[in-house]
């Protein structure tokens, strides 16, 4: 596609229900991204896919989080159990060149702003 | 922790001034770069410096790097409302898995018509 596209674009659940989050990369970008920003904070990192691997899943906060890429293309982040703390904008993007090939540069998708009541 | 710590946190000018905002990090980087976020949307990238680069310009934008002072600056220049928007640095760090790209705080820019 010719950009980043997040679904859904807003997400209201209760305490204790699962979330799917989806990211639709840029065809042909090797390397997803998934970062979580909180309202007026920069961007933590979570998870990092090079293809279908996730060599990088060091930012994950807790066991609840979890992530797939498959065909290389479309990734799935999954919060179960979710809780208020998980309120935040999750921001997907998808680079050309990933992190082993030099300069890294992202384009971001336009994010899921979950809510947790 | 946070790699790229900006300042100021925000920052509130006329249109027609110039607007500058610095980045500070810990560790060495292959590259840094400077991202913009319009509120309610993702980021978009504006520029990359590299480690072995001093000064970048694109269009209105400046960007410096001291790699001794471990610091970075964005200069916006003749600004308008229309650069009303977060201003992020990221830095592009050497790890053993690769690169790594970490954000910082971001520096709220308002820019008064």
């Amino acid at each position: 596609g010719a950009g980043v596209s997040q679904s859904p674009s807003n997400k209201v659940t209760e305490k204790g229900k699962d979330v799917e989050l989806r990211c639709d990369p840029i065809s042909g970008h090797t390397a997803l991204y998934w970062y979580r920003q909180s309202l007026g904070q920069g961007l933590e990192f979570l998870i990092y896919f090079q293809g279908n691997s996730a060599p990088d899943k060091s930012g994950l906060p807790s066991d609840r989080f979890s992530a797939e890429r498959t065909g290389g293309s479309v990734s799935t982040l999954t919060i179960q159990r979710t809780q208020q703390e998980d309120s935040a904008v999750y921001l997907c993007a998808s680079s050309r060149q990933g992190r082993l090939s030099g300069a890294n540069v992202l384009t971001f998708g336009a994010g899921s702003r979950l809510t947790v009541l | 922790s946070q790699q790229g710590e900006e300042d100021p946190q925000a920052l509130s000018i006329q249109e027609g001034e110039n607007a500058t905002m610095n980045c500070s990090y810990k560790t060495s980087i292959n590259n840094l770069q400077w991202y913009r976020q319009n509120s309610g949307r993702g980021l978009v990238h504006l520029i990359l410096i590299r480690s072995n680069e001093r000064e970048k310009h694109s269009g209105r934008l400046r960007v410096t790097l001291d790699t001794s002072k471990k610091s970075s600056s964005l200069l916006i220049t003749a600004s308008r409302a229309a650069d009303t928007a977060s201003y992020f640095c990221a830095t592009d760090v050497a790890e053993t898995s690769g690169s790594r790209l970490t954000f910082g705080e971001g520096t709220q820019l308002t820019v008064n018509p």
